[in-house]
């Protein structure tokens, strides 16, 4: 089946940063999502993709649909000690189901 | 607006115990719905997945059933528990046209003794 690659893994930075987190496919997807999980409870969608080359902010945090449909990005600027959880990349091939990755988990130190 | 809800948020179980959880969706009609299971540090993965009332799909074989006996309630069953069931199960539903993102419960911590 679709595997996808998130990275890092794991995130150590200062209160103030930016953060930067990816996610690589071998396969194409038609949409990729972002979520955000916090601890005890449901990931949270952050961002919707839907066309390759999207580019869509929400607040501090951008995303982007990469052109070759095999890749996804995820910043979040001027980082605040709420930002801590685990990120999740998820791409979609078929209506509904959903593959996601490994998760990012993201330290804020203030 | 929509909500969903899961219940119970933990469970403590013994093995060979049968388990029997449960999701409702509220706020929209026929929505498609998943189970999903997540290993601790681990992203999640698919079990099964429902498009319509009495329609299941299962992703990976396994010793856990799902069934939607009402357009709006979702529930992950087993006849026998094992260990390897331990884990947080999350039920999510979505709009059925096109590709739309799914929407998560809070998620029930099962725990295997």
């Amino acid at each position: 089946g679709q595997q996808l690659n998130q990275s890092p893994q794991s995130m150590f930075i200062q209160e103030g940063e930016d953060v930067s987190m990816n996610c690589t496919s071998s396969s194409i997807f038609n949409t990729w999502l972002w979520y955000k999980q916090d601890p005890g409870e449901g990931p949270v969608l952050l961002i919707a993709l839907y066309k390759a080359g999207e580019l869509t902010s929400n607040g501090r945090l951008t995303a982007q649909f990469g052109i070759t449909r095999k890749d996804s990005f995820l910043n979040i600027s001027a980082s605040i000690p709420s930002d801590v959880g685990i990120y999740f990349c998820a791409g979609q091939l078929g209506a509904g189901k959903s593959t996601f990755g490994d998760g990012t988990t993201l330290t804020v130190k203030p | 607006s929509q909500t969903i809800h899961q219940w119970p948020a933990t469970l403590v179980q013994p093995v060979g115990s049968p388990l029997s959880l449960e999701c409702t969706v509220e706020g929209t009609s026929n929505p498609n719905l998943y189970w999903y299971r997540q290993a601790a540090g681990r992203g999640l993965q698919l079990l099964f997945y429902s498009v319509g009332i009495g329609q299941i799909s299962s992703e990976v074989p396994q010793n856990l059933s799902a069934s939607r006996p009402q357009d709006r309630q979702f529930i992950l069953s087993s006849k026998k528990l094992l260990l390897s069931d331990s884990g947080f199960y999350l039920c999510a539903w979505s709009m059925t046209l096109g590709h739309q993102p799914q929407h998560f419960g809070d998620g029930t911590r099962l725990s295997i003794l």
